[in-house]
């Protein structure tokens, strides 16, 4: 079965520097990856994918993430954090063995201070 | 462009009554989904579609029910809420591209049952 993991609930980092929210994914067939964002009373917002290809996909508002196979982990990152980037973020997986299901991950609350 | 719009966004509900949350996009996609997100727990798949006429069970379906008459409307039919139902009920579409298509989601439909 597939399965997403965020192991922190929450991540705090100072405007300027690096963020880095993890995710961890466990599919039988490809993964499919993706990044979502969810501002306060909003719907998500895509970020990002990996389908396949290189293992360092770049997004939207400047956001990249790397997709690691061996470790089964495809981490979000951003090199210089704002405070407007301050969100809910969920990863979400998919594979080619079971249809039309996006598993999504509980959630990582990104608050950047300023 | 309006995407995905879903009606109504906060609705209260007693116990054993019945109610539709409207969906409808403006994009041609396939595929649509009916999501609810409860606190920590990320999404949770009720039921999809692929194509006019076509629906099928997600992870958390029953209570629930759709339809599927045209490529741009996905109501979900509540019957008989339960408090369990409480929740936030978010709508998407995709483009479909087999499984690489990321999900373009509506605003939300905030429902409390009491």
């Amino acid at each position: 079965a597939q399965s997403v993991a965020q192991p922190e609930d929450q991540v705090n980092v100072a405007e300027g520097n690096p963020l880095t929210v993890k995710c961890t994914y466990s599919v039988s067939g490809n993964p499919y990856l993706f990044w979502y964002v969810q501002y306060p009373n909003r719907g998500l917002q895509f970020l990002l994918k990996y389908i396949t290809g290189d293992n360092l996909v770049k997004g939207s508002y400047g956001f990249e993430a790397e997709f690691n196979k061996s470790q089964t982990s495809f981490h979000l990152k951003k090199p210089s954090a704002l405070v407007s980037d301050s969100a809910l973020y969920f990863c979400a997986v998919r594979d080619d063995n079971y249809g039309q299901n996006f598993v999504f991950g509980p959630g990582t609350r990104l608050s950047v201070l300023p | 462009n309006a995407g995905v719009t879903q009606t109504p966004k906060f609705r209260i509900l007693k116990i054993g009554q019945s109610m539709t949350l409207q969906c409808t996009q403006d994009m041609n996609h396939n595929y649509m989904y009916w999501y609810r997100q409860d606190p920590g727990m990320g999404l949770k798949l009720i039921y999809y579609s692929v194509g006019a006429g076509i629906t099928d069970k997600g992870e958390v379906p029953n209570g629930y029910n759709v339809s599927r008459s045209t490529t741009e409307d996905f109501p979900l039919r509540l019957e008989l809420a339960a408090p369990s139902q409480t929740s936030v009920y978010f709508c998407a579409s995709s483009r479909g591209q087999g499984n690489t298509g990321e999900l373009f989601f509506g605003e939300g439909s905030r429902l409390t049952v009491l």
